[in-house]
Order: C-alpha cells, then structure tokens, then sequence
C-alpha cells in the first residue's frame, strides 16, 4: 500500500520566508510524528499528534516552529521568518497507535535549505 | 530516559551474517527495544522490536539478553544494500503511550563485496 508521503521533496527559503512542509500519513494511522535532521546527525524528535491532538510540541526547537493537523490526517509544519540554522531535513512519521509495541512509518522528508 | 550505546561503526563482507550490539544497562521491565535503519539520502526504516524473547522477521533478528541489559541485532546474510546506518532504540511507554523516538548516533555498517 501507498506509504507516508512528504512534499515538497526539496524547498530553498530565503532567510525570513515563511514555508509549509506537508506529510501524508499511512491511511489509517493515528499517530503521526516530526523530526529534524541536521546533515550527518540522527533525527531529532520535534512533536507529535494523536488524531488531531498535539500531545507533546517540547521538541520544537523555537516559537517560529507550529504544527497541525486539523482533521487527523495531512499534517503541516511550518517555520516562520526561516534562519540558517533551520536548514535541515524535516522527517514525517506515522504509527498505528502510540504504544512502545507500534513501529513508526518514515516519509523520505523535506530537505530545507535557507540562503 | 533509558539510553543505548552502540559502536560507531562496523564493517562485514557481503554474504556473511552481521551482529549489530546494543548495550541498554538502565532499561526498565516495560521498555521495548526498536531498531530502526537508515539508507543514504532516505527516511530511517523499521527493522524490528522486541521486549523479551527473541524475535524474526523477513528482514533481521533480534537476540535479547536474558537480563536485558543488551541486544543484538543479526543481519543473517548481508549484501550491500544493507549498508546504512542502525539505530537501537527503547521505547518507553508511561502508560499514555510513548513519545517520539529517541535516535542516538547509531552504528554505520559498511558492506565490503
């Protein structure tokens, strides 16, 4: 079946623009989850949802960082006035539920480069 | 939060079977261990969990110490697609359910042909 699907793949922001990165979750899955990845490290956990709920946003990294996900679904995060040090790939999860027996589901990501 | 620790990287011959450690000493009676993988330029992948006995799928093994404290990862016959970066992973469920995964720096598995 059709997996968790992000997009756009690649996005170039100057510094200060405003960007939406958009995931598609697996149908069916109820929880979805964000992740940063700086080049050459691991993903960082940034925030996640329980159908529509945001049950935990302490990873977000400053308050130009938001996420939604309005009807339970396609979920996006967005950045506000992007600086250099946002420039990083953006990873999107999903899950069947939230108990530590559920595996998560990656997306490829939304590499953001900000000049 | 309990942590892994896990060597940097590894190498192993194509064809031949790979054992990936993970040491978790502080891991408690209801955290699962999770393995993730990471192939360049992609989205990490699930590999396979566990949280007492051993465990096989399509892909791997998971072979969890009788105490816990540790697991290993088996790739049983290695090729070079599987050269990516393996991350082990506990998940810690506080009875709500469990946060995001906690990925460490993992171990980079070279395959040599």
């Amino acid at each position: 079946g059709a997996g968790v699907s992000q997009s756009p793949r690649y996005k170039v922001a100057k510094r200060g623009q405003d960007v939406a990165l958009r995931c598609d979750p697996i149908s069916g899955h109820v929880s979805l989850f964000w992740y940063q990845q700086a080049l050459g490290q691991g993903p960082e956990f940034l925030t996640y949802f329980q159908n529509e709920a945001q049950l935990d946003k302490s990873g977000l990294p400053s308050d130009r960082f938001f996420a939604e996900r309005p009807e339970g679904s396609v979920s996006t995060l967005k950045i506000q006035r992007t600086q250099q040090e946002d420039s990083a790939v953006y990873l999107c999860a999903s899950s069947l539920g939230l108990a530590a027996a559920y595996e998560q589901y990656f997306g490829p990501g939304t590499r953001l480069t900000v000049t | 939060d309990a942590k892994t620790t896990q060597p940097n990287s590894m190498e192993s011959n194509e064809e031949e079977p790979v054992h990936l450690p993970c040491n978790h000493s502080t891991i408690s009676g209801t955290d699962y261990i999770h393995w993730y993988r990471q192939l360049p330029s992609q989205g990490p992948e699930y590999v396979i969990h566990g949280l007492t006995s051993n465990v096989n799928n399509r892909m791997a093994s998971l072979a969890i110490a009788e105490d816990r404290k540790s697991s290993t990862l088996i790739l049983h016959r290695a090729t070079l697609r599987d050269a990516a970066v393996y991350y082990c992973i506990l998940r810690v469920d506080s009875g709500g359910g469990a946060d995001g995964l906690t990925f460490g720096k993992g171990t980079h598995l070279i395959i040599q042909p």
